[in-house]
């Protein structure tokens, strides 16, 4: 079945500077794909979902990138400021009818003032 | 905003003992996880639903049992605690016409 590899499992990164995490997954045929934040303690919390169709998605101080042809998908959280600090983790659907999220193992972000 | 809602928020059990973490959805949403998140594994799925009375294995099923009562209430148990089922876990629902899923706040269940 899908597998998703995630990494860095651990980054730290200056206020200001950019944070890069990155997915690779294994199932061709997937097509939807999420980037997940969580703080300490809190739930889950989308910050984008990606369809396959598309390949550069920005949002709110970061941009989603997703290469079909290499099967990965990254996040770059620009000009990183300590309230980003927290879990993000990658999404892939798996592509049988099930429709189940299969997860990155996550990454934690550190960002110092 | 769609709300999902576990209970209880924590637990501390013995081994072997008899859990059962609730969660409930107001939504309407047909599909409910049920998820587990540790360390190093992102979460991974346990079961899942379509609806009420189906229920569908998932990744990690081993260990527990689920059940949907209801359109609302999806049910994990665990009969047979051990410590390696110490987890934070999350439930989830989503419509089956949205790709989004929605998380409730979590369980954290301590296995001593």
């Amino acid at each position: 079945g899908e597998q998703v590899e995630q990494r860095p499992p651990h980054l730290s990164v200056r206020e200001g500077d950019s944070a890069f995490i990155t997915c690779t997954y294994t199932d061709p045929n997937s097509y939807y794909f999420f980037w997940y934040k969580q703080e300490p303690g809190a739930s889950l919390q989308l910050l984008m979902k990606v369809f396959s169709s598309t390949e550069i998605n920005e949002g709110q101080g970061f941009t989603v990138l997703l290469n079909k042809k290499d099967k990965r998908l990254s996040l770059n959280l620009t000009a990183a400021h300590p309230g980003d600090s927290a879990a993000y983790f990658c999404a892939v659907t798996a592509s049988s009818g099930s429709w189940q999220l299969i997860f990155g193992s996550g990454t934690q972000l550190t960002v110092m003032p | 905003e769609a709300a999902v809602t576990q209970s209880p928020r924590n637990k501390v059990t013995v081994t072997g003992g008899n859990v059962t973490l609730s969660c409930r959805q107001t939504n309407s949403h047909n599909y409910m996880y049920w998820y587990r998140q540790d360390t190093g594994h992102g979460l991974r799925l346990i079961h899942y639903s379509y609806g009420a009375g189906n229920l569908q294995i998932g990744d990690v099923p081993d260990g527990y049992k689920a059940t949907r009562t209801t359109q609302e209430d999806f049910f994990l148990l665990l009969e047979l605690a051990s410590p390696s089922q110490t987890s934070l876990y999350f439930c989830a629902s989503r419509t089956g016409r949205s790709t989004e899923v929605f998380f409730g706040k979590g369980t954290r269940l301590t296995v001593v």
